[in-house]
C-alpha cells in the first residue's frame, strides 16, 4: 500500500522567508502528486500537480512554485513568503491505475 | 465557480439521526469519491463509485452515484458522535483530482 510522508508538521515563518515542504513516497511507481493548501475547516485548494519527473502544472498564479526531482519526490517552494501563504498544505499522491488519493498528514504553515 | 457542490456545508445533528450530504456537479465524472477529514488531519478516503446508480454500503453510510454520473449522495444512518469530522467529494478531471468545499458534520452526543 502507499505511503506519503510530509514534513514539517508545523512550521511558522516570518514574511520575506523562502519555504521548503517536502513530499515523499512509498510503494507505488509513477504516480500523480499533487500540493492542496485548506483554509479551516473547508475544502481542497488545487495548487499544483504532476504526473511525472520535471512535470508540473499549476493551477492558481501564486507566491509558490512546486518540483519533482524525483519520482516518489514532490516539493513545494516559495522565495519570499507572504502573510496570505499561512494555512494547512497537504501532500497526495493517486496511483493512475485508479484515481483514489492517499494524503500525507499535512503541513500547517504559520507565516508571521 | 467550484466544478463540486457539497451541501450543506455545515450540519450539526443529535446522535441517532440520520443525515444526507450531497455533492452535484454540472460535470461527467468517471468516478467520484468520498472522503473523512480530521482537524489537523489529511483526508481519508471512504469509497469510490464508479458505475452510474451504484450503491455502496460501508456499515451505517450508504453512498450512491447518479444515474448520470454528474452527482452523488452519503448517507449516514444513526450517526454517532464518531461521525464527526469533514467530509469530501472528489471527481478526476483530466490529471486533476478536484475536490468539493466539504461539508462540516458534527454529532452531539
Amino acid at each position: 500500500s502507499q505511503t506519503i510522508h510530509q514534513w514539517p508538521a508545523t512550521l511558522v515563518q516570518p514574511v520575506g522567508s523562502p519555504l521548503s515542504l517536502e513530499c515523499t513516497v512509498e510503494g507505488t511507481s509513477n504516480p500523480n502528486l499533487y500540493w492542496y493548501r485548506q483554509a479551516a475547516g473547508r475544502g481542497l485548494q488545487l495548487l499544483f500537480y504532476s504526473v511525472g519527473i520535471g512535470q508540473i502544472s499549476s493551477e492558481v498564479p501564486q507566491n509558490l512554485s512546486a518540483s519533482r526531482p524525483q519520482d516518489r519526490q514532490f516539493i513545494l517552494s516559495s522565495k519570499k513568503l507572504l502573510l496570505s501563504d499561512s494555512g494547512f498544505y497537504l501532500c497526495a499522491c493517486e496511483d493512475p491505475s485508479n484515481t483514489e488519493a492517499f494524503f500525507g498528514q499535512g503541513t500547517r504553515l504559520t507565516v508571521v | 465557480t467550484q466544478l463540486l457542490e457539497q451541501s450543506p456545508q455545515f450540519l450539526s445533528i443529535q446522535e441517532g439521526e440520520n443525515l444526507t450530504v450531497y455533492c452535484n456537479s454540472s460535470s461527467v465524472f468517471s468516478s467520484l469519491q468520498w472522503y473523512r477529514q480530521e482537524p489537523g488531519e489529511g483526508p481519508v478516503l471512504l469509497v469510490t463509485v464508479v458505475t452510474g446508480g451504484e450503491v455502496k454500503k460501508l456499515k451505517r453510510l450508504t453512498f450512491q452515484f447518479g444515474d448520470a454520473r454528474k452527482d452523488s449522495s452519503l448517507h449516514i444512518t444513526a450517526a454517532q458522535p464518531g461521525d464527526t469530522g469533514l467530509y469530501l467529494c472528489a471527481g478526476a478531471q483530466g490529471n486533476k483530482l478536484v475536490f468539493g468545499a466539504g461539508t462540516i458534520l458534527r454529532v452531539k452526543s
